[in-house]
């Protein structure tokens, strides 16, 4: 099966600017993620989707994060606007919510830098 | 905050077994102990969990006290690409409704 896809794997944008980044879970996965690991830190939580629902959104940092995944297929993760303490690495996981126990399937990360 | 403690890096030969040990005295019963990797530059890798008993599958082996306030993951065969960050992490579900909290994890580096 195809893994967690997302897209791009780098984006460079000045300070200010709107950033979108893309996954696209397992097929079937109902349970989305998003965490990220910002210069030098661990690797944080930011929110969970059931199917096109936020379950949890503790960990979004403000309120210039917005996440989205309409259809409860592909979610999308924008930053508007972004600021330099934004850069780091976002990735998305996505598991079978009736598998519990059997661990997230990660993506690769977007590589996001704000200048 | 992470509820486990593991060393900050460890050094194993190739070919032989790569011991990572882990802390979670403050564990609760219905607690699982997952273990993690991530590969420079690539997203964090589902390797093993337990609760109780011990458990092995085709990546590696998964040791827990009878107390379940430590627990040890075993590489049987260490090679290069093993070398990476190894969390282990302590979830109810691991794969369901709570979101994962890292540590700063293990640098395991496997040395040729």
């Amino acid at each position: 099966e195809a893994g967690v896809t997302q897209f791009p794997s780098h984006s460079v944008i000045e300070k200010g600017q709107t950033v979108t980044l893309r996954c696209d879970p397992i097929s079937g996965h109902d349970n989305l993620y998003w965490y990220r690991r910002v210069m030098g830190k661990e690797i944080k939580f930011l929110l969970h989707f059931v199917k096109e629902s936020k379950q949890d959104e503790s960990g979004m940092p403000n309120n210039r994060f917005l996440a989205e995944r309409t259809g409860g297929t592909y979610s999308t993760l924008k930053v508007q606007p972004a600021e330099l303490e934004d850069s780091g690495v976002y990735f998305c996981a996505s598991s079978a919510y009736y598998r519990l126990g059997e661990g997230y399937t990660f993506g690769s990360g977007t590589r996001l830098t704000v200048v | 905050d992470a509820k486990t403690t593991q060393p900050t890096s460890m050094d194993c030969a190739e070919g032989r077994a790569a011991n990572l040990p882990c802390n979670h005295s403050t564990i609760s019963g219905n607690e699982y102990v997952y273990w993690y990797r991530q590969i420079h530059s690539q997203g964090p890798q589902y390797i093993i969990h337990g609760l109780k008993n011990n458990e092995t599958n085709e990546m590696a082996s998964l040791i827990i006290t009878e107390d379940r306030k430590s627990s040890t993951l075993i590489l049987p065969h260490a090679t290069l690409r093993d070398t990476a960050v190894y969390y282990c992490i302590v979830s109810l579900s691991g794969g369901g409704a709570d979101g994962l909290t890292f540590g700063k994890g293990t640098h395991l580096i496997i040395q040729p």
